[in-house]
Parts: structure tokens; C-alpha cells; sequence
């Protein structure tokens, strides 16, 4: 148990639909990223949130946005959702702001029908 | 785009024997982690290896990094039938505050009973 928790396990949408992930760090995690994971696309970074803030910007799409609040929490917004939104998003946690091991959450597996 | 690429794709072996993973990148890094995950399930980070390290060893893992020739490899020793998963390498772009991890496509590895 990395000590990163998601939610939801799973989540069925249709098309056209907007869903929210969640994500809670490790405790005392400062740092929060979202990757996706599909299998055309690999392990994709999408974004990352420092204390807050937002850090950097890997591959997200203008119909994704996230934030980081007070608590640390974070979510994933996803709108216009389509069939390749399909995939398993990962969040993850750190205790630095660059340059160390992240710890994993299980992932909340995404399916657009 | 894949910053990492590992070889093989796939690798079947028998168990208590070793298997030995490679990656090579591109740009030059901070550092370099192996991270594994069993099957549609949240990573789980492995060992990070700092850019003006040659090799690190943690248990069964051996980790080499050849920064002049942009490589690493993931060797595990006297293999177990619990090894079974994907093992990916993942790199941060050195220095500008990007950390989000850059993953390759991975190596699946089977442990034959």
C-alpha cells in the first residue's frame, strides 16, 4: 500500500459526459502528478501540482483540467469526454518538488462508452 | 513522445534464474527510477539511480546507468514466480522544474514456475 488512495476504482461514462477523479497523497506530500495510461499511448505525464500550485504541464488535454486544494487533495476534471479518454489514470505523490521517487496510487480505471 | 525505451518488450525465463532489462533515453536527466506494476494495478517504485551514479543495488535489483551512452539496465537476481509484471523506467528532463516522469513502453516479464 503506497499510502496514496483514488477514487473511484472504476468509472462507465458515455460520451460527451464530464467525470471527477480524486486523489489523496501520502500524508505530508506536498506534490501531486496525473499520469494516463492506455495502451496506445504508454504511461503519459499529464500534470503536476506542488502545495497548491500548479508545477508543470506534460501532455493534458484543453478538456482535462485538475487542482490541488488546501488539503492537498487533488482531482482530475475530464470533459467532452470520447471513446480515447478511455484508460487508466494514475495519480501519484512526492515529498520534493523535483527529483525523487513518486508513490502510486491504484488508478481509476476509465471507460467512455 | 517515449523518452524511455526498454528492451525487450517481452521476457520469459524460469524461475531462480536472473533477467536483465534495458532502457535507453534521450535527453539528459536528473536521474533515473525502475518502477514495476503487476498487472492493471498502481506502480511501485523499484530504485532511483542519480545521474553521477554507475550502479546501485537494492536486494535482488542491480541498476546500472551509462550516462554517455544514455542507457540503464534492470538486472534481477535468482528470479521468483512473484517478479512476474511489467517493469518500466522512467526519466525527469534535467533541471526547469519539470518533474513529471517521462515512462518508456516497458518489459513484460513472465517467471516460468
Amino acid at each position: 500500500d503506497s499510502g496514496v488512495t483514488q477514487t473511484p476504482k472504476h468509472l462507465i461514462t458515455a460520451t460527451g459526459q464530464r467525470v471527477t477523479l480524486r486523489c489523496s497523497p501520502r500524508s505530508g506530500d506536498l506534490s501531486v502528478y496525473w499520469y494516463q495510461q492506455s495502451l496506445d499511448q504508454g504511461l503519459q505525464f499529464l500534470i503536476q501540482y506542488y502545495n497548491g500550485e500548479e508545477r508543470a504541464k506534460g501532455n493534458i488535454l484543453e478538456r482535462f483540467s485538475a487542482q490541488q486544494f488546501p488539503d492537498l487533495h487533488s482531482e482530475l476534471n475530464l470533459s467532452s469526454l470520447e471513446l480515447g479518454d478511455s484508460a487508466l489514470y494514475f495519480c501519484a505523490s512526492s515529498g520534493q518538488v523535483e527529483g525523487y521517487e513518486q508513490y502510486f496510487g491504484p488508478g481509476t480505471r476509465l471507460t467512455v462508452t | 513522445s517515449q523518452q524511455g525505451e526498454e528492451d525487450p518488450q517481452a521476457l520469459s525465463i524460469q524461475e531462480g534464474e536472473n533477467a536483465t532489462m534495458n532502457c535507453s533515453y534521450k535527453t539528459s536527466i536528473n536521474n533515473l527510477q525502475w518502477y514495476r506494476q503487476n498487472s492493471g494495478r498502481g506502480l511501485v517504485h523499484l530504485i532511483l539511480i542519480r545521474s553521477n551514479e554507475r550502479e546501485k543495488h537494492s536486494g535482488r535489483l542491480r541498476v546500472t546507468l551509462d550516462t554517455s551512452k544514455k542507457s540503464s539496465s534492470l538486472l534481477i537476481t535468482a528470479s521468483r514466480a512473484a517478479d512476474t509484471a511489467s517493469y518500466f523506467c522512467a526519466t525527469d528532463l534535467l533541471g526547469g522544474g519539470a518533474d513529471g516522469l517521462t515512462f518508456g513502453k516497458g518489459t513484460h516479464l513472465i517467471i516460468q514456475p
